[in-house]
């Protein structure tokens, strides 16, 4: 009965290497969004969807891609990867861009070494 | 853009003391102002919200306060407990913008027994 689910929970990885990261909801929400947590556990929005479509971007190397082939599901391409990509990402969903409260995944811990 | 400062960056309280987190935001356009506790390993969890029409908003042991004159917000939580022990952060949003939350720098609360 997971509401905000990833995958993998923990991600290590070469510099250099393409790697992705799943994020499905089954809370029926239409907005899904992609938050970067570093290593002084500061929390960043990257990217917010709403019904498939992109609605917030922020400031993100374009080597991160967010892919969302429905509305239940959000995922991240990250491309070439480099040692300060290493974070803990979340993905979140809420109602719709209108509705307050946003439901946070446990989160993936990726290590790029 | 907006932003969200918060202190303590760490706070210590003795079980049954009262624990209080303050943080400023810069754009007086945000009007919704969530708190989120995160546990160690987990995503970050909505605790308690306030929007820009209300001063003050209270739960069983947890309460915030909103001055939007000021550009001040404040969580109290009352009767502290091990449980509550936990890393906090306040947020801000414009829910016309997307509800882009901008975080603060959380405030990890430790409850001694």
């Amino acid at each position: 009965d997971t509401a905000v689910s990833q995958t993998p929970k923990y991600l290590v990885t070469q510099m250099g290497n393409d790697k992705s990261i799943k994020c499905e909801q089954n809370l029926g929400h239409d907005t899904m969004y992609w938050y970067k947590q570093d290593s002084k556990k500061f929390l960043k929005i990257m990217f917010s969807y709403n019904n498939k479509e992109l609605i917030i971007n922020e400031t993100v190397p374009n080597r991160f891609s967010p892919k969302s082939p429905d509305k239940a599901h959000l995922n991240l391409h990250i491309n070439s990867l480099e040692l300060g990509d290493s974070a803990v990402y979340f993905c979140a969903s809420s109602q719709d861009p209108q509705e307050y409260e946003q439901f946070f995944g446990p989160g993936t811990r990726l290590t790029v070494l | 853009g907006e932003n969200v400062e918060q202190h303590p960056s760490t706070l210590s309280v003795q079980e049954g003391d009262s624990a209080v987190i303050k943080c400023t935001y810069s754009d007086s356009a945000s009007n919704y102002f969530p708190w989120y506790k995160q546990e160690l390993g987990k995503g970050p969890q909505l605790i308690i919200d306030i929007r820009s029409n209300v001063g003050e908003k209270k739960d069983q042991r947890i309460a915030v306060t909103l001055n939007k004159t000021a550009k001040h917000f404040s969580l109290h939580i009352t009767e502290t407990q091990p449980e509550d022990s936990a890393v906090y952060f306040c947020a801000a949003s414009w829910l016309a913008a997307g509800n882009k939350l901008t975080f603060g720098g959380g405030t990890r609360v430790l409850v001694k027994p």
